[in-house]
């Protein structure tokens, strides 16, 4: 079974500050994903990175792959309030299966 | 494009009851996913569907738990009989094929078994 371990499980941060979380595994995956859950909803995809050392980014969030591809970073700069949510990383194998992390919760004090 | 529909968003019932879930994926999808997602984790994969096959069900409790894909479109996932430990949200998820890279989840059923 191939697991994902995020950290930290728990953030809670003032508006404008910058932080990353963390997404590791033991195991290569050939594509990882990046999605956010607010509440009462289905988690959302953010970003796929594909190749080893990719960097992504969107508006103030930048996401990694490592080069091995076992694990990846989310970056978000000056966060705001609307980023409060359940971050949750997603590996995918090559039998096409997603594994989820347990998910970073964030919340962005005003 | 229309989304992932779940139904019902709420569901309460006594242990021992029975209780199903309905989800229509996004047209044209051809593989669809349900996901178990206890509060305060991950989601957890179900079952894989491609089309009206199985792929994967290794982490679905059989005993327990069923689910099917008539005709490769819409989905049911049944729990039969409810244990305390199945409250959870249960989501659906589609994708283009297993190939595709992000899947479209579902807003969820959230199952209170009290």
């Amino acid at each position: 079974t191939q697991l994902l371990e995020q950290s930290p499980q728990f953030l809670s941060i003032q508006e404008g500050e910058n932080l990353t979380v963390y997404c590791n595994s033991s195991s290569v995956f050939s594509s990882l994903q990046w999605y956010r859950q607010e509440p009462g909803e289905g988690p959302v995809l953010l970003v796929t990175v594909v190749t080893g050392g990719e960097v992504k980014k969107l508006k103030r969030l930048t996401f990694q792959f490592g080069d091995a591809r076992k694990d990846s970073s989310l970056h978000i700069t000056a966060a705001q309030p609307g980023d409060t949510g359940l971050y949750l990383c997603a590996g995918d194998n090559a039998g096409n299966m997603l594994t989820f992390g347990g998910g970073t919760r964030l919340m962005v004090k005003p | 494009e229309a989304g992932v529909a779940q139904s019902p968003r709420y569901k309460i019932i006594e242990k021992r009851q029975s209780v199903a879930f309905w989800c229509n994926p996004i047209s044209g999808h051809a593989t669809l996913y349900w996901y178990q997602q206890i509060l305060g984790q991950g989601p957890k994969l179900l079952i894989q569907f491609q089309n009206n096959g199985v792929v994967d069900d290794s982490q679905l409790p059989k005993d327990r738990f069923s689910a099917e894909r008539l005709k490769g479109v819409d989905s049911t996932l049944k729990i039969q009989p409810a244990k305390l430990e199945d409250s959870a949200v249960y989501l659906c998820a589609s994708s283009l094929n297993p190939g595709w890279v992000g899947y479209t989840f579902g807003s969820g059923t959230r199952l209170t078994v009290v």
